[in-house]
């Protein structure tokens, strides 16, 4: 969820199967909504972001899902390598409060 | 083209005193946010900056406070410091106003209280 301040789970997979990590909100109102890559020492990178009117975006490998319905977001990594072991973090914006809020994250484990 | 960054890399004070950490955004951009992540945990909004003015700030105490400057650097002054306010300190910048857009992370500054 949007929470912030809990311990990390964490997501193995093996290189080359499909990741697929979650996020949950709770303001319907929230109109913007980013993923960050965290990879150990360096400040988080951008993935990719989605506009609330949207339901689907894609990018290189990645592709995020936007479920307004139940408040739910999703990042798909396709085919993933060793290189995208890493915290992933979702950042949700409601525009009209100026608020921002970070997920927890999720921590990908890489299996060779 | 340059990135955020932040200085110092690391920083260790001891309790009770103050700390004062610096960012410098990507050339054009005029939004700066600080957010503190401590270890293993997630981030945490601090404060927003942009054209010189405080928009927004998290759930922190008034200890936590900070400026931007007309050259749209800015930096985080943490008072009165205790042992938990050990944590990595990032700084980010956006070229839009508001927080409708990408932001570039700076590589952070590790502050130890002791």
């Amino acid at each position: 969820g949007e929470s912030v301040g809990l311990h990390l789970p964490t997501l193995s997979v093996q290189e080359g199967d499909n990741s697929i990590i979650n996020c949950a909100y709770s303001n319907s109102a929230s109109d913007y909504f980013i993923w960050y890559k965290q990879e150990s020492g360096k400040g988080p990178q951008f993935i990719i972001d989605i506009r609330s009117n949207m339901d689907k975006r894609q990018g290189q490998r990645v592709t995020v899902l936007l479920n307004k319905t139940v408040k739910h977001l999703s990042l798909q990594i396709a085919a993933t390598q060793p290189g995208d072991s890493a915290v992933y973090f979702c950042a949700v914006v409601t525009g009209t409060a100026s608020k921002l809020t970070f997920g927890t994250g999720t921590r990908l484990q890489v299996t060779l | 083209e340059a990135g955020v960054t932040q200085s110092p890399t690391h920083l260790i004070k001891t309790r009770g005193q103050q700390a004062t950490l610096r960012c410098s955004p990507i050339s054009g951009h005029t939004s700066v946010y600080w957010y503190q992540q401590a270890l293993g945990l997630g981030l945490q909004f601090l404060l927003w900056y942009d054209e010189g003015e405080e928009r927004n700030r998290g759930n922190f105490p008034p200890r936590f406070s900070g400026r931007q400057f007309p050259n749209y650097s800015s930096e985080l002054n943490v008072n009165a410091l205790e042992l938990e306010d050990s944590a990595l300190y990032l700084c980010a910048s956006s070229l839009l106003q508001g927080l409708m857009d990408e932001q570039y992370f700076g590589p952070g500054t590790r502050l130890t209280v002791t």
